[in-house]
């Protein structure tokens, strides 16, 4: 099983709405990570969770909450979002973060539209 | 500051013909190189990985090509298929105590192949 899984595929949501994106992984990785990819831009990191761990948070707003439940899941909890936040959220994994050749796995992506 | 440029932003060829994409990354010192493939709504999917000792490498009809020298690395696509409409994405990974949160994407080419 080489896959990540997200859902929901889509989801529109208002700006006081609380939503959430989910992401699973079967791969025994220990690196997860979520990204933000607007259109016809290449995705921008926005945490890695290393052994269940957050290790790095680059500097996203704390309307956006990740959680990591285990080793297999990755959450990105969404609250008062606003309407530039609309965009494909990618999730991925690795094997682990410090590992020189190491390939991302990345989901199919949940295109968030924020009204 | 690590940049990564792919040329040409978008292309458009005929089914059959062959075509090449760029990427000129400033990265340095360098380990290794990705290509990524995206469809459009869906995640990245890795065709290719070069280190800095590699000059060419082939996954069925892409092959990919390295010059570490001129920091040039292409993507070449021989009898293109429509399946292979698609954003092609190049990442790169510095040699660094960091992991992966210190890869560097391209901004990516848009191929359309039309019939």
């Amino acid at each position: 099983d080489t896959e990540v899984t997200q859902t929901p595929k889509h989801l529109v949501m208002g700006m006081t709405n609380k939503k959430s994106l989910k992401c699973e992984q079967h791969m025994g990785h220990r690196a997860m990570y979520w990204y933000k990819q607007k259109a016809k831009k290449p995705p921008e990191l926005m945490f890695v969770y290393s052994y269940e761990k957050l290790s790095i948070n680059e500097s996203v707003p704390s309307r956006f909450s990740p959680e990591c439940p285990n080793s297999s899941l990755l959450n990105l909890h969404l609250h008062a979002l606003q309407p530039e936040d609309s965009a494909l959220y990618l999730c991925a994994s690795s094997l682990r973060v410090h590992q020189d050749t190491g390939e991302l796995f990345f989901g199919e992506g949940s295109r968030l539209t924020v009204l | 500051k690590n940049q990564v440029e792919q040329s040409p932003q978008s292309l458009i060829i005929l089914e059959g013909k062959n075509c090449t994409l760029q990427c000129n990354y400033t990265v340095s010192p360098f380990s290794n190189l990705r290509w990524y493939k995206q469809d459009t709504g869906r995640g990245p999917v890795s065709l290719t990985i070069m280190t800095f000792s590699e000059n060419t490498k082939s996954n069925g009809r892409y092959t990919a090509t390295l010059d570490a020298d001129t920091k040039q690395s292409s993507l070449h696509i021989t009898a293109s298929q429509l399946s292979d409409s698609a954003s092609y994405i190049c990442v790169v990974r510095p040699i660094s105590n960091f992991g992966n949160e210190k890869l560097t994407f391209g901004t990516g080419t848009r191929l359309t192949i039309i019939p």
